[in-house]
């Protein structure tokens, strides 16, 4: 079974500038999530899709922040405009069922973003 | 939403020797994964447990979920075990909340 892909997997970009990230999750795998990992912390949610539809976005800092997953499928994630504070690794996964009790997370190779 | 404790903070082993790494959570679960982190940073599911134990090869878990707690083993180490280990537990959002982690270095 082909994991979850996301591309690019290095992104150098000027604050104020924008950047997207795209995820392929695994094949029917109906719930996606967007993870931001500061380095030397653990992972963070910054939003949740069941199919298409946004489940939680909570921590999604949304004056700069936006995601969509037309169609169900793909997902992309969007920057605008870039902070210093952005600099992260950006983690996309997914699982089978939302919040199943064995429905374990895959997560993808993520995409390092820095910000100068 | 939960905490997630996660001890010790950093570990440096010999190869062959056997750890313990220790996640505390702050109310009940229903869904604890272990992770673990290698150093080109891929997330890989160790576990699914939110309850008993599980052994897969030189890696086992045990949660006590009355208890709020996770143990994850590693025996006879190998420098293939180096990297970061994560203990994530589902809050009330239905998505996972990760701890800060636990960085292991396994020397040869």
């Amino acid at each position: 079974e082909a994991g979850v892909a996301q591309s690019p997997r290095y992104k150098i970009i000027e604050k104020r500038q924008s950047v997207a990230f795209w995820c392929n999750p695994i094949s029917g795998h109906a719930t996606l999530y967007w993870y931001q990992q500061i380095l030397g912390q653990g992972p963070k949610l910054l939003i949740q899709f069941q199919n298409n539809g946004v489940v939680d976005d909570s921590q999604l800092p949304k004056d700069r922040f936006s995601a969509e997953r037309l169609k169900g499928v793909d997902s992309t994630l969007k920057i605008q405009p870039a902070k210093l504070e952005d600099s992260a690794v950006y983690l996309c996964a997914s699982s089978q069922q939302r919040g199943s009790y064995n429905s374990p997370l895959h997560f993808g190779n993520g995409t390092r973003l820095t910000v100068t | 939403g939960i905490q997630v404790e996660q001890s010790p903070p950093d570990l440096i082993l010999q190869e062959g020797a056997n750890s313990t790494l220790r996640c505390n959570f702050s109310d009940s679960v229903n869904n604890l994964q272990w992770f673990h982190q290698n150093p080109w940073g891929q997330l890989i599911n160790l576990f699914y447990i939110p309850s008993g134990t599980k052994q897969n090869g030189r890696l086992s878990a045990t949660t006590v979920a009355t208890e709020r707690y996770s143990l994850l083993y590693i025996s006879s180490s190998q420098t293939t075990d180096s990297g970061v280990y994560f203990c994530a537990v589902l809050d009330s959002g239905y998505a996972l909340n990760f701890g800060k982690g636990t960085s292991l270095l396994v020397t040869p």
